[in-house]
């Protein structure tokens, strides 16, 4: 069975950092691309960054290119998003999902994280 | 990367059919043959429907179907049941990135 279980989220102070993991399991991490996907509290989803199978390759959206960094150990079956400089509109569920141009066919349920004073 | 519109809601009886219509730019929905759909009921990480346009993954019901034209994509739901009402999201490639909908929300009357 395919899982995705995303762990690192918690209250962090504008301009503060935090690093996201995700644990894959069930499946072969390095046949796919992985992506992270956010839902602000009561909005809707917005795509936030993604890598190729082998790492060669990232994407990031406007709002977080340059502080936000994706990466991934596919010895360890592992996807990271390290978030510097944040801010309260990074305040979101993140989500990790199997994919990487659209077809995220499976999800985990999410790490929040609160950016507060 | 501006999100891709979608109506904020729709509605529909039992039984009937409603229309989600994702309306993008000639750089993202009407660029590629990267669309898909997702399904997120309250609390519940989003589920997908539809991927590259029409495709629907191994048991996702044939009652969900996707199209595109130009531009705009859409996903009909056809023989409404409860179990549909739910946020609806759109998303496409758009070169280095991909963006979502803005999402509709259906009501099953």
């Amino acid at each position: 069975e395919v899982q995705l279980v995303e762990s690192g989220g918690g209250v962090v102070r504008p301009g503060g950092s935090l690093r996201l993991s995700c644990a894959a399991s069930g499946f072969t991490l390095d046949d796919y691309g992985m992506t992270w996907v956010r839902q602000a509290p009561g909005k809707g989803l917005e795509w936030v960054s993604g890598i190729t199978s082998n790492g060669g390759g990232t994407g990031y959206a406007d709002s977080v290119r340059g502080r936000f960094t994706i990466s991934r150990d596919n010895a360890k079956n592992s996807l990271f998003l390290l978030m510097n400089s944040l801010r309260g509109e990074d305040t979101a569920l993140y989500y990790c999902a199997r994919g990487i141009t659209g077809r995220y066919d499976h999800w985990g349920q999410g790490t929040l994280v609160t950016v507060s004073s | 990367q501006s999100a891709l519109t979608q109506p904020p809601s729709a509605s529909g009886s039992p039984g009937q059919s409603v229309t989600i219509s994702c309306t993008g730019t000639s750089s993202d929905v009407g660029g590629y043959k990267y669309v898909s759909w997702y399904q997120q009921h309250p609390g519940k990480a989003p589920k997908l429907l539809i991927y590259e346009v029409s495709k629907r993954p191994s048991g996702v019901p044939d009652r969900f179907s996707g199209s595109k034209s130009g531009n705009t994509a859409s996903l009909t739901v056809s023989g409404l049941q409860a179990e549909d009402e739910a946020d609806y999201y759109c998303c496409s490639h758009a070169g280095r990135s991909n963006v979502f909908g803005t999402g509709t929300k259906v009501t099953v009357l």
